[in-house]
């Protein structure tokens, strides 16, 4: 099993849908999870981290499960610009490292 | 603003040519990383400094070396690239754990990238 598992997509979806991602983890003892987002050829950039009691900014939700060992980023009323890769990073404890899934990639429709 | 900053932003050698990648950070953050990005793949971590202790991952080829001079510069030369190396390296940085807690709990600061083209 992977570390840190996402469904690649692409998911596309029309102007102004709501879409959800989720994301796996393996190791139950890692304590800090985010959502990056990643334009083509860009660096990836911090959308949100993800808090125990689930967290919300504007059009973007982010849960956190931990008895099933998944996080969770729904973002509303998608705009043409959400169109890029989501990446979850999960932290491997004990370690300064991290874990990157493979992204998710979202194409928002016109 | 505090940021962190990768040079060049790309750069083009010859095979077998060594290069040298650098990166500087004003956040004073103690974690330094480097990553291999690949088109259509994740992020892979080549090595990290905890302050000016080195973390080689398993997998790092040795073409692949690194310098941390002081907290705020960190360099990745790459010995004698070859066409495989060709992609996008991300400097990052982060706040490591303090009193007495080892690892790191916070977001990640990335770097613009330096797009390595290798002919």
């Amino acid at each position: 099993r992977k570390e840190v598992e996402q469904d690649p997509g692409p998911f596309n979806v029309p102007e102004g849908a709501t879409v959800a991602f989720n994301c796996t983890y393996s190791n139950s003892a890692s304590q800090s999870f985010f959502w990056y987002r990643q334009d083509c050829r860009k660096e990836p950039k911090l959308l949100m981290s993800v808090y125990s009691s689930g967290n919300e900014d504007g059009r973007f939700t982010a849960q956190l499960n931990r008895a099933s060992q998944y996080i969770s980023l729904l973002i509303r009323d998608s705009k043409l610009s959400d169109s890029a890769t989501y990446l979850c990073v999960v932290n491997k404890p004990g370690t300064y490292k991290y874990i990157f899934g493979t992204g998710t990639r979202l194409k928002v429709l016109a | 603003d505090a940021m962190v900053i990768q040079n060049p932003r790309y750069q083009v050698t010859q095979f077998g040519k060594p290069v040298t990648l650098s990166c500087s950070q004003t956040l004073n953050h103690n974690v330094m990383y480097w990553y291999q990005q690949k088109s259509s793949q994740a992020p892979k971590l080549l090595f990290h400094y905890y302050d000016k202790d080195f973390n080689n991952e398993a997998d790092t080829p040795d073409n692949f070396q690194s310098r941390r001079p002081n907290t705020s510069f960190c360099f990745l030369d790459i010995r004698s690239p070859g066409l495989g190396d060709a992609a996008m390296y991300l400097c990052a940085t982060g706040k490591g754990g303090t009193s007495g807690i080892r690892g790191s709990y916070n977001e990640q600061f990335f770097g613009p990238g330096t797009r390595l083209t290798v002919l």
